[in-house]
């Protein structure tokens, strides 16, 4: 079974800080992506990858950054976080992609519930 | 803008009824359509995925259609469980769009 790992289940940090959030998947997918979930407001992409070192905005990156290094691992980063940052963050990853879209079959880990004071 | 729309946003039925659960979408350039179940503070589980190609598929007491001349999807539960108690969520593969959710709730 592919297994997508979030490093955090939960994190509580103060306005200002770094912070990083990390994700592993052990089934050499290529793309990898990190979402927010509000009440609401439901899933928003926040960025992609699709290879080592790349990187694509989502709909809301304003705040935040990535790091692809290696392919198992993308990295979300929050420079100064921000308490309108407290939110459950989610990871996934998927294989393929081909022109025009997205074409594999997402998987998601537990998700990492950050709450900013 | 393309979306995804779920229809109900909640429903709440008795124990062992079957339901259907919706999701519509605007751009019929479908590639795949997956659901998922998303317990509370959880992460999101896949119940199924339709390939553009395919009509339906079937896992246990669940079954998901897609008909992209219509832009829609069902998902099909049959014989409701308390377990079933979740939120589910369809996304269209093609730009990664997710639907709202319809969040479920079982009545033993």
């Amino acid at each position: 079974d592919v297994k997508v790992t979030q490093s955090s289940r939960y994190l509580v940090k103060r306005t200002g800080e770094k912070v990083f959030l990390e994700c592993v998947q052990d089934m050499d997918h290529e793309n990898m992506f990190w979402y927010r979930q509000d009440p609401g407001l439901g899933l928003r992409l926040i960025y992609f990858s699709y290879d080592v070192k790349m990187k694509e905005k989502g709909d809301i990156p304003e705040g935040y950054s990535v790091s692809r290094e290696k392919k198992e691992r993308f990295s979300l980063i929050l420079e100064s976080a921000s308490t309108n940052q407290t939110s459950m963050y989610l990871c996934a990853s998927s294989p393929g992609w081909s022109s025009g879209g997205f074409t594999g079959e997402l998987f998601f880990g537990e998700g990492s519930r950050l709450t900013v004071l | 803008k393309q979306e995804v729309t779920q229809i109900p946003a909640a429903l709440s039925v008795p124990e062992g009824e079957n339901l259907v659960l919706n999701c519509s979408f605007t751009d019929s350039a479908i590639y795949n359509l997956q659901w998922f179940r998303q317990d509370p503070g959880k992460g999101l589980t896949s119940l199924l995925l339709i390939q553009s190609s395919q009509r339906e598929q079937t896992s246990g007491r669940l079954n998901a259609s897609l008909d992209k001349s219509s832009g829609r999807s069902t998902l099909y539960i049959a014989a409701s469980q308390p377990g079933d108690s979740a939120t589910y969520l369809c996304v269209r593969a093609s730009k990664i769009i997710f639907g709202s959710g319809t969040r479920l709730s079982i009545r033993p």
